[in-house]
């Protein structure tokens, strides 16, 4: 069971939206950045967002993060086949003193 | 550009310790600022994390992996590693290593090694 709660799997049509839900509590998203990673099947996790909403160079802006109180949310826009893979919450739980990860969605296009 | 790239044993029997190393080039392992980390993923499973160290040698580890890991590093070499003693099947997973920001997010990973504790 992970201390972040995120919905198991979403799906959409191709350039459609789709948004995944990191759910926690005061000791973690509420006081702490979250960070959002995506894994395409068979490769290692590649980072998405950063500190809340930020993207690093060469994430395109179909990519978006925003938190609110004790949750946060990852948006994708004109969504592509190539989007399907798991996708990641992170942040720090200061209660437990540990970096945390959501379980996972998995993003399937349909 | 940065790249981290994971080395070590595929294989490592119950009760043994579990060695890793990670390789950093494209840039310093000695940087202000950034810490160096180890996740790992049992297979079907999500991502927990294990550890950081700092180019300095201070190091923050999982409370729940704590009593069995360590974390050390080699600046000469731009390389830092990972122990895990006393393994047993339920620390089979892929291991990746990555760089560590301040505000615990992690970027870039290396490739995975996947390590598979049996006998």
């Amino acid at each position: 069971q992970s201390v972040l709660t995120q919905p198991p799997s979403v799906s959409a049509a191709p350039g459609q939206k789709v948004t995944i839900s990191c759910s926690g509590s005061s000791s973690n998203i509420g006081n702490h950045y979250v960070s959002w990673y995506q894994q395409l099947p068979g490769t290692a996790p590649k980072l998405l967002i950063y500190e809340n909403d930020k993207r690093p160079s060469g994430i395109p802006d179909r990519f978006s993060g925003s938190k609110s109180g004790t949750s946060a949310t990852l948006g994708i826009t004109g969504l592509q086949n190539g989007d399907e893979a798991d996708y990641y919450c992170g942040t720090w739980d200061s209660s437990l003193s540990a970096a945390v990860f959501g379980g996972g969605t998995k993003v399937t296009v349909l | 550009q940065l790249q981290l790239q994971e080395s070590g044993p595929g294989l490592v029997k119950p009760s043994e310790t579990l060695s890793l190393t990670c390789t950093v080039s494209g840039g310093s392992i000695s940087i202000s600022n950034y810490y160096w980390g180890w996740i790992r993923q049992p297979p079907g499973k999500g991502l927990e994390w294990i550890g950081n160290i700092y180019y300095s040698g201070s190091t923050y580890y999982n409370p729940s992996l704590k009593s069995r890991v360590t974390i050390s590093v080699d600046t000469s070499k731009n390389q830092f590693s990972l122990k895990l003693s006393s393994v047993t099947a339920a620390d089979t997973a892929v291991y990746y290593c990555a760089r560590r920001g301040w505000y615990y997010w992690f970027d870039p990973w290396g490739q995975g090694t996947l390590v598979t504790v049996s006998s």
